[in-house]
């Protein structure tokens, strides 16, 4: 079974700074996706950005960006020029590629705090 | 595009009755939805997978009998908690999924917060 953990119950930043986010997972297998979801207060799920596993490019949206290390099975979030409205908790998820198995698996969750 | 609702957004029942939660995808046909529950300051956890026309799958030990699943067409999916108890309450969330290849993406209801007095 597949493991995704994040150490860091919680993290604070500067506005206008950066802030990296860590995660770690554990697979047997070769081909997956890994996502960052954003949850605010409204608890409204946000997908945040997506990898590919096959894709060694890293993934980029905006102001976030992951570091995608599949040898080490690493997948770390980064936060750049960080914004107030980015408080909430943040959330690493795997999903297999196997279409039969598509459950997605979340890790504890980072809850990020951003100081004005 | 890709919204997913929730109904209700808010519940509370009392001990011993059912409640049920509907979840639709509004812009979009999901043949696969996915029912989470999270517990205050914890994470998700998946309950259940429920296909469009066939039975949930339930994930260990998530007693089906009492999370009964329904997905009777391709826009609506509905979870009802039997009998609750107070150990019921918590967060309700489901997702659906949208598209047919390798590369679907999964969007989320707002969730449902159930209350057992």
């Amino acid at each position: 079974a597949q493991t995704v953990t994040q150490s860091q119950p919680e993290m604070s930043v500067q506005e206008a700074e950066t802030v990296t986010l860590s995660c770690t997972y554990d697979t047997s297998e070769s081909d997956y996706y890994l996502f960052w979801y954003k949850q605010p207060p409204s608890r409204q799920m946000i997908l945040v950005i997506r990898q590919e596993a096959y894709k060694q490019q890293n993934a980029t949206e905006n102001r976030f960006s992951v570091n995608f290390q599949k040898a080490a099975k690493s997948f770390s979030l980064k936060i750049s020029d960080s914004q107030l409205g980015d408080a909430a908790m943040y959330f690493c998820a795997y999903r297999s590629a196997d279409f039969g198995n598509e459950k997605l698996t979340f890790g504890t969750g980072t809850r990020l705090t951003i100081i004005p | 595009g890709a919204v997913v609702s929730q109904h209700p957004s808010w519940v509370i029942c009392k001990s011993g009755t059912s409640v049920k939660i509907e979840c639709r995808s509004l812009d979009f046909q999901a043949t696969t939805m996915f029912w989470y529950r999270q517990f205050p300051k914890q994470s998700l956890m998946l309950m259940a997978t429920s296909n469009e026309g066939s039975k949930a799958t339930y994930e260990q030990g998530v007693e089906k009998d009492k999370f009964l699943i329904n997905h009777a067409s391709l826009t609506l999916s509905t979870l009802t908690v039997t009998s609750a108890h107070p150990e019921d309450s918590s967060f309700y969330i489901c997702s659906a999924r949208m598209g047919t290849s390798g590369t679907y993406e999964q969007y989320f209801g707002p969730g449902t917060r159930l209350t057992v007095t």
